[in-house]
C-alpha cells in the first residue's frame, strides 16, 4: 500500500513566520501535490511537481513555494505566514499526473495567529 | 470558475437505503473521473473512477454512472452503510491536462 506521510497532524504558527510542510511518500511516484481544503471550496491545487527539482504552480501558488531535493520528499513552504493561510493542507503523490488515483496523506492543519 | 461542480454540499440518508450523489462538469475535454471518500481528520482515499469510454463502472457497492452529454456524473451506494458516512469529492482530468480538478464535495449522513 502507498503510504504519504504529513510531517505534522497540526501547526500553530504566528503571522509572519516561515512554515515548513514536510511531506514523503515510499512508492517512487514522480508526482507530487500540495492542496489546500477550505468549506465550501473543496481541494485547490496549490503546486506540483512531476519529478525531482521541478514544480509547476496549481491554481493558488501565491505566497507559497516548494522544493523536491528527493523524488520520496515534497515540502511546502509559506515564505510569510498569514491569517488568510489557515487551512488544512494535504499532500498527495501518483504514478500519472492526471489518470491514476492520487494518494493523500492525513493532512496537516495549519493555524496562523 | 467552478469546473467541476457538485451542488448538494449535503445529504442525508437511512441505512440500508440507495444514496446518489451527483457531480457537473462543464470542460467537455474531461475523459477521466475519480470518485473520493474523505473521513474527518484523514486525507481523501480513492474510490472508483470511470474512463469517458464507458458511462458505467461498478466495484461491490459503488457503481459510477456517466453521462457525457449532460456532462453529469454520479455515484451510487447500495445499500448504504453508517460507515458511508463521510465527504465525496468528485474529481476530474484530461488527457494532455496537467492537474486534477476537485469539486467542492457532499457530505453524506447514513442514519442507522
Amino acid at each position: 500500500d502507498v503510504k504519504v506521510t504529513q510531517s505534522s497532524r497540526y501547526l500553530v504558527k504566528r503571522t509572519g513566520e516561515k512554515v515548513f510542510l514536510e511531506c514523503v511518500q515510499d512508492m517512487d511516484h514522480e508526482n507530487m501535490f500540495w492542496y489546500r481544503q477550505d468549506p465550501g471550496l473543496g481541494l485547490r491545487l496549490i503546486y506540483f511537481s512531476y519529478d525531482v527539482k521541478m514544480k509547476e504552480k496549481g491554481d493558488i501558488p501565491e505566497g507559497y513555494s516548494v522544493s523536491r531535493e528527493k523524488k520520496e520528499r515534497f515540502s511546502l513552504i509559506l515564505e510569510s505566514a498569514s491569517t488568510n493561510q489557515t487551512s488544512m493542507y494535504l499532500c498527495a503523490s501518483s504514478s500519472d499526473r492526471t489518470h491514476q488515483p492520487q494518494h493523500f496523506g492525513d493532512g496537516t492543519r495549519l493555524s496562523i495567529l | 470558475d467552478q469546473q467541476v461542480k457538485q451542488n448538494s454540499p449535503s445529504l442525508s440518508v437511512q441505512e440500508g437505503r440507495i444514496s446518489i450523489l451527483n457531480c457537473d462538469y462543464t470542460n467537455s475535454m474531461f475523459d477521466y473521473f475519480l470518485w473520493y471518500k474523505k473521513y474527518p481528520a484523514e486525507g481523501p482515499t480513492f474510490l472508483i473512477s470511470i474512463s469517458s469510454i464507458k458511462d458505467k463502472n461498478e466495484d461491490g457497492r459503488f457503481t459510477v454512472f456517466l453521462n457525457k452529454s449532460a456532462k453529469h456524473l454520479s455515484l451510487h451506494i447500495v445499500p448504504s452503510q453508517p460507515g458511508d458516512s463521510a465527504v465525496y469529492f468528485c474529481a476530474a482530468s484530461h488527457t494532455g491536462g496537467f492537474k486534477t480538478i476537485f469539486g467542492a464535495g457532499t457530505r453524506l449522513f447514513v442514519k442507522a
